[in-house]
């Protein structure tokens, strides 16, 4: 059974960093794609930042890009997003979220978010 | 970016009746497109991959469809555990983005 478990949420002053991680286990960790979304208090979701099994691979949504950066230890299982110069906007739960693929033919491959963790809630306040 | 506009924001419905969700896409995303049901205080839970493939465990009573720039996610017979938050998402190109949701409250 997949599982996913956030941590290192918590509150931070304008300006500083903070440094989020998502635990893996149930399934073989380093085959998979993982995601971050997050969700403003009251808001809807929006999609962070993504790295592929590897980790070669990696994008971000522009509003963090320069300032989040997302990486993995595929030994540890275990996928960060480092977070820095935090703005208020910041302010969201972040989830983390395992990518899974439906082949389209045509060697196209549909990713969908098919597990998530519970969310870890990031304060960005002074 | 791809832009999505869903539609309605939101909805009064009863249990029983037939709900349709839609959504639109501000440039073609051909099938890669998802739908996703959020309840409060909880992560968001997969229905529909694929514009129209059902989620494993996901109650048939959920289907969806469309393909390029416009999708439905249709809910017949509304059940009591169906009144939460619908998004749907494009994974056509990055960002992966979502749809500003929908949701569906108790008449």
């Amino acid at each position: 059974q997949v599982h996913l478990v956030e941590s290192g949420g918590g509150v931070v002053q304008p300006g500083k960093s903070l440094r989020l991680s998502c635990s893996a286990s149930g399934f073989d960790f380093s085959r998979f794609d993982i995601h971050w979304v997050r969700q403003a208090p009251g808001k809807g979701l929006e999609w962070v930042a993504t790295t592929s099994h590897d980790g070669r691979d990696k994008h971000y949504v522009d509003s963090v890009e320069g300032r989040f950066t997302i990486s993995r230890d595929n030994s540890k299982s275990t996928v960060y997003l480092q977070m820095n110069s935090l703005r208020g906007e910041d302010t969201a739960v972040y989830y983390c979220a395992q990518e899974r693929t439906y082949y389209y033919g045509s060697g196209s491959y549909i990713a969908y978010l098919d597990s998530w963790g519970q969310g870890t809630l990031v304060t960005v306040s002074s | 970016d791809i832009q999505m506009t869903q539609s309605p924001s939101s909805l009064s419905a009863s249990v029983g009746d037939r709900v349709t969700i839609r959504c639109r896409t501000s440039q073609s995303v051909n099938n890669f497109f998802n739908w996703y049901q959020q309840k409060p205080g909880k992560a968001p839970k997969l229905l529909i991959y694929a514009a129209s493939s059902l989620q494993s465990g996901v109650p048939s009573q959920f289907s969806g469809g469309g393909s390029g720039t416009d999708f439905t996610l249709t809910i017949s017979n509304l059940q009591p555990g169906d009144f939460a938050t619908y998004y749907c998402q494009q994974t056509y190109s990055f960002p992966h983005t979502f749809g500003q949701g929908t949701k569906v409250e108790f008449k």
